[in-house]
Parts: C-alpha cells; sequence; structure tokens
C-alpha cells in the first residue's frame, strides 16, 4: 500500500445522472477526507470519517450527495443529479487519528466533468 | 470572511532569488499549520510543518505568529522546481473533535524564472 487511490482518475457525465467515486485510504489511516477543488481556489472540505463513523458534513454539500465508509476501510461519495456545477477535482485524503504529525496524505484525485 | 487567506500572486521570482510570503488565519483555537505544495493540476503535498518557535527545512523557513494569527513561507536560493502554488492550512477544531479538519487557503502561487 503505497498511498491513496481514487478511481476513477477523470468523469465525464451529463447533466441530472449519478456518479460514485471511490477512495482507497494508506491502510493504517483511520481518518479519511473528502475535499472539492475548482480552479484557482484550495481544496474546500466537505466530509470525513474516523473508522466508519462520519463525523462532519460540509455545509456546502447539498443532500445530493453522500459519502459512505462501510467498514471503516475504502469510501464512496456519490453525486446524485449531477448539476454544471459539481464539475470540479474531487480529492480524497488520509490520516491517523489527528493528522498533527503530518498533515494528510491526499489521493491523485477525481476529475469531474459535468456536460 | 474566509478562514485561511492568502496573497493569490504571482511572485515572479528569479532563479537564486529569495522570496517569502504570508497567510492569515481566522480561528484562533487552531494549533496545527502547515504548508502544501500543489502543482498544476497535481493533489496536494505536505511541504512542511509549521511550529511555534519556527522552524527550517532546507531552503525553507516556516514561521508562526500566533499573536497575529499569521504564518510565513520563506524560500532562499530559489530553483526551476520551487514554481508551483503553495497552499496555506491549518486545522479547526471541532466541538466533538479537538482534532477537527483542515481548512485550507486559495494557494500563493511562485514563478521561479531563469
Amino acid at each position: 500500500d503505497t498511498g491513496v487511490s481514487q478511481d476513477p482518475r477523470h468523469k465525464i457525465t451529463k447533466r441530472g445522472q449519478n456518479v460514485t467515486f471511490r477512495c482507497d485510504p494508506i491502510s493504517e489511516h483511520n481518518r479519511l477526507y473528502w475535499y472539492r477543488q475548482t480552479l484557482g481556489q484550495g481544496p474546500e472540505f466537505l466530509t470525513y470519517f474516523q473508522n466508519e463513523a462520519q463525523l462532519e458534513k460540509s455545509r456546502l454539500l447539498s443532500d445530493r450527495f453522500s459519502a459512505e465508509r462501510p467498514k471503516g476501510s475504502f469510501s464512496t461519495l456519490e453525486i446524485q443529479r449531477t448539476e454544471q456545477g459539481d464539475s470540479a477535482m474531487y480529492l480524497c485524503a488520509s490520516s491517523l487519528s489527528s493528522g498533527k504529525s503530518g498533515g494528510y496524505t491526499f489521493g491523485s484525485g477525481t476529475r469531474l466533468t459535468v456536460v | 470572511r474566509k478562514e485561511v487567506e492568502q496573497d493569490p500572486g504571482p511572485f515572479n521570482v528569479p532563479e537564486g532569488a529569495t522570496v517569502a510570503f504570508n497567510c492569515t488565519y481566522s480561528n484562533s483555537a487552531s494549533q496545527s499549520f502547515f504548508w502544501y505544495r500543489q502543482d498544476c493540476r497535481k493533489e496536494p503535498k505536505l511541504l512542511m510543518s509549521v511550529y511555534s518557535s519556527g522552524n527550517e527545512d532546507g531552503r525553507f523557513t516556516a514561521q508562526l505568529n500566533r499573536a497575529s494569527q499569521y504564518i510565513s513561507l520563506l524560500i532562499r536560493d530559489s530553483k526551476l522546481s520551487d514554481s508551483a502554488t503553495y497552499l496555506c492550512v491549518v486545522n479547526v477544531p471541532l466541538t466533538t473533535d479537538s482534532w477537527g479538519k483542515l481548512q485550507f487557503g486559495a494557494g500563493t502561487q511562485v514563478v521561479v524564472t531563469p
């Protein structure tokens, strides 16, 4: 396990379709985070998990977004009824309990384009 | 007001020169601070943590001023490979989690020219 893996790397979808992204964190990391990044902006927090528990969900996350981490390992982020404004890079990161020692390790991201 | 604010730049720096920039944060409860580096269309990568007493990592020096709530990064002897966006990052504690989450600034773009 060499890092955080995200799949797919790129996704093009038509407006109104549902999409699901997967993240596999570093195996010993118990925390997993989802961020979204648009051009010229820093990553914006969406949600995070400690093991299988979802601890916080950003107000940015409308009810069209849902994230799960059913067994405390990989996580999925689903967007229902996609809109053009959902086009962004979706980044997953993982860390040990607090991350104090070294912040997060990010995956390469999933770039979503809604047409 | 944004929780973490940075000058977007770009800072155009001749190779070999020194460049410095900073960011401000709004949450006085933040306890951990980082600089991340992000190359174009790549994921952010941790550059260095920032400690209260200031710290160096090779050509990079980070400083923290808790009273004024700002963090700085200085790059000496700039290399072409230092061209990137530098993200200022602080933790935001939550009522249910003292560590909380990381909040990112929008980044400062540095362009090192030959």
